[in-house]
Order: structure tokens, then sequence, then C-alpha cells
């Protein structure tokens, strides 16, 4: 069962990139890490998505060291709108099966200044 | 393209009663997942349809179920409600047959508050 740890808060500034650890010591070798938004009173939504080593989009990076233990979303330059919680994902569903199951990370708090 | 939609936005029952609680998955989608977010908390899986049948469930006693019909929109029904099911319940659609492998699109729930 992938039990997966984040920071409970983060605070930074305007323009800075901010940097969000997720620790999956359990992960399991079919689990993806899917990393999300969650605004107050909005359901979360898709940031990003990785198996192992470096996925980029247009709004952030995923880097997973080669153990996959960890994974760290990157944000660049960030804004006051991107103020709200992100909650890292691992874990896959089998079907008829309680092997594996879906966790989400507690979620961490970022907060940012201009 | 619709996003997840669910209904309804809120709902306050009283406890021992039941609620019912309905999403439709975006168009194409036939895998729906549930989760409860206690306020303040993260979220906690619930169940997974997928092609009308439960597929997975989470750590919930079974007063906790649901259905997907043909159409794959879902019902969650919570029965003999009791205080600490005050939640936002969350509904995810993904064309996912083995999920983890594509995001979950979440609408933005139902918060259900027990009296």
């Amino acid at each position: 069962l992938a039990k997966t740890t984040q920071p409970i808060s983060m605070d930074s500034y305007e323009g800075q990139e901010v940097n969000i650890t997720c620790s999956h010591n359990n992960i399991a070798t079919n689990d993806y890490i899917t990393w999300y938004q969650q605004f107050p009173s909005q359901g979360p939504r898709f940031i990003i998505q990785g198996y192992k080593t470096k996925v980029t989009n247009e709004v952030a990076s995923l880097f997973i060291p080669a153990d996959r233990k960890s994974s760290t979303l990157s944000l660049p330059r960030v804004s006051l709108s991107d103020t709200a919680v992100y909650y890292c994902l691992v874990g896959v569903l089998p079907r008829y099966s309680s092997a594996s199951k879906i966790i989400f990370g507690s979620g961490t708090r970022l907060s940012i200044r201009p | 393209e619709a996003g997840v939609t669910q209904s309804p936005t809120h709902l306050i029952k009283t406890r021992g009663q039941q609620a019912t609680l309905r999403c439709s998955p975006i168009s194409g989608h036939t895998s729906v997942y549930w989760y409860q977010q206690a306020l303040g908390l993260g979220l906690q899986f619930l169940l997974w349809y997928d092609e009308g049948e439960e597929r997975n469930r989470g750590n919930f006693p079974p007063r906790f179920s649901g259905r997907q019909f043909p159409n794959y929109s879902s019902e969650l029904n919570v029965n003999a409600l009791e205080l600490e099911d005050s939640a936002l319940y969350l509904c995810a659609s993904s064309t996912d047959k083995t999920p983890g492998d594509q995001p979950q699109h979440f609408g933005d729930g139902t918060r259900l508050s027990i009296l």
C-alpha cells in the first residue's frame, strides 16, 4: 500500500519557483504518480503525471528519482493564482483486488504572497 | 466538452436518513470514482465503477454503496447517516481501464451536511 507524505504547508512569493515533494516509500511497480491542484469548494484539477525520470508540460515539471520513492512537483514562476492545495496521487486500482488502492497524499497548502 | 457534473450541490440530512448523490461522467468515460473529503482533510477513496460494475472499494462500511447505469452515470448511496458522514463527496471519471495511468477528471462535489 503506497502511503504518501507531503509537507502540510508551504509559502512563497510571486515569480519564484516552488518545489513540492511527495514521499511514497512503498510505491508499487505499476503505480503512476499524479499531481492535482484544488481550490476551495472545487474538485481537484489534473496538473501532471509521470512514471519515472522527468515529465514537463506547460504548467509544471515532475521529477522522479530512479528509486521512485519520492517525486517533486516544480511550479516555475508562481503567481497569486497558484495559491491552492496540491495533492500527489499514487496507486493503481486492480480489478477485484485489494492489493493496491488509490491513495491521495494529505495535500500541501501552498500560499503565494505578492 | 462538458465536464463531470454532480448533483445536488448541497444536501442536508439528519442522522439515520439516507442520501443519494449523482454523478455524470465526461462523455466517453466509462470509469467513475467516488471520494470523500472531510472538511480540511485529504481525499479518501470510496468506490470505483467501470462498465456498470463495482471494481474496487476503499475502507468504508457497507452502508456506503452505489451503482453505475448503462449510460455510465453513477449514484452514491449512504444509508443510516451519521454525523461523521458530513463531507464533500467528489466524483471523478476517466477512460482508464487500469486506473493510475490516465488522469481522473473531477466534478466540484456534493456537500453533504448531517444535522
